[in-house]
């Protein structure tokens, strides 16, 4: 079974804090996604990795980073967490090519900036 | 723009019942297309995958179809149970594998 690992269900972090959400998965996946979900706006791409060091920017990019040192291991950064960063962090993984693009998603982390 | 529609946005059934899940997409250029569940307050997990050239897609109680002529999916669940009560996405790769857009998602209760 493919399976992809969140370090935290829960955070709590204060404003001002740098967070590190972490996210590894075991199935030498090339494709790897950070996404946040909050009602009503639903699952919206902060970044995507496509190769170790490879980064893209996705829908809202604005106030996070990612690093990317190790194919298996991809890291969302809040470089100052902010209240607005209070979210469902999901990360998701998929192998390369567009015929079969299946993701998987870790279980989530629920971020709470006080 | 690739959008993707789920309705209802809620349904709520008596136990044992058949039902249906919708999904529409406006852009029939799509790669494949996944059906997806989360539990409240978890991540999501892959129910089915669909390639494009395929027509449906079946898992135990769960049959997934595709026609992507017409822009539509569905998620048909067999014999209802109160364990399926949960969110059921639909999404699909866009353009590339960077882009999976997301269906807002149809909010199941199986009442006993």
């Amino acid at each position: 079974d493919v399976k992809v690992t969140q370090s935290s269900r829960y955070l709590v972090k204060r404003t001002g804090e740098k967070v590190f959400l972490e996210c590894v998965q075991d199935m030498d996946h090339e494709n790897m996604f950070w996404y946040r979900q909050d009602p009503g706006l639903g699952l919206r791409l902060i970044y995507f990795s496509y190769d170790v060091k490879m980064k893209e920017k996705g829908d809202i990019p604005e106030g996070y980073s990612v690093s990317r040192e190790k194919k298996e291991r991809f890291s969302l950064i809040l470089e100052s967490a902010s209240t607005n960063q209070t979210s469902m962090y999901l990360c998701a993984s998929s192998v390369s090519g567009d015929w079969n693009t299946e993701a998987f998603f870790g279980q989530g982390t629920r971020l709470t900036v006080v | 723009k690739q959008e993707v529609t789920q309705i209802p946005a809620a349904l709520s059934v008596p136990e044992g019942e058949n039902l249906v899940l919708n999904c529409s997409f406006t852009d029939s250029a799509i790669y494949n297309l996944q059906w997806f569940r989360q539990d409240p307050g978890k991540g999501l997990t892959s129910l089915l995958l669909i390639q494009s050239s395929q027509r449906e897609q079946t898992s135990g109680r769960l049959n997934a179809s595709l026609d992507k002529s017409s822009g539509r999916s569905t998620l048909y669940i067999a014999a209802s149970q109160p364990g399926d009560s949960a969110t059921y996405l639909c999404a699909v790769p866009y353009s590339s594998a960077s882009k999976i857009i997301f269906g807002s998602g149809t909010r199941l209760s199986i009442r006993p």
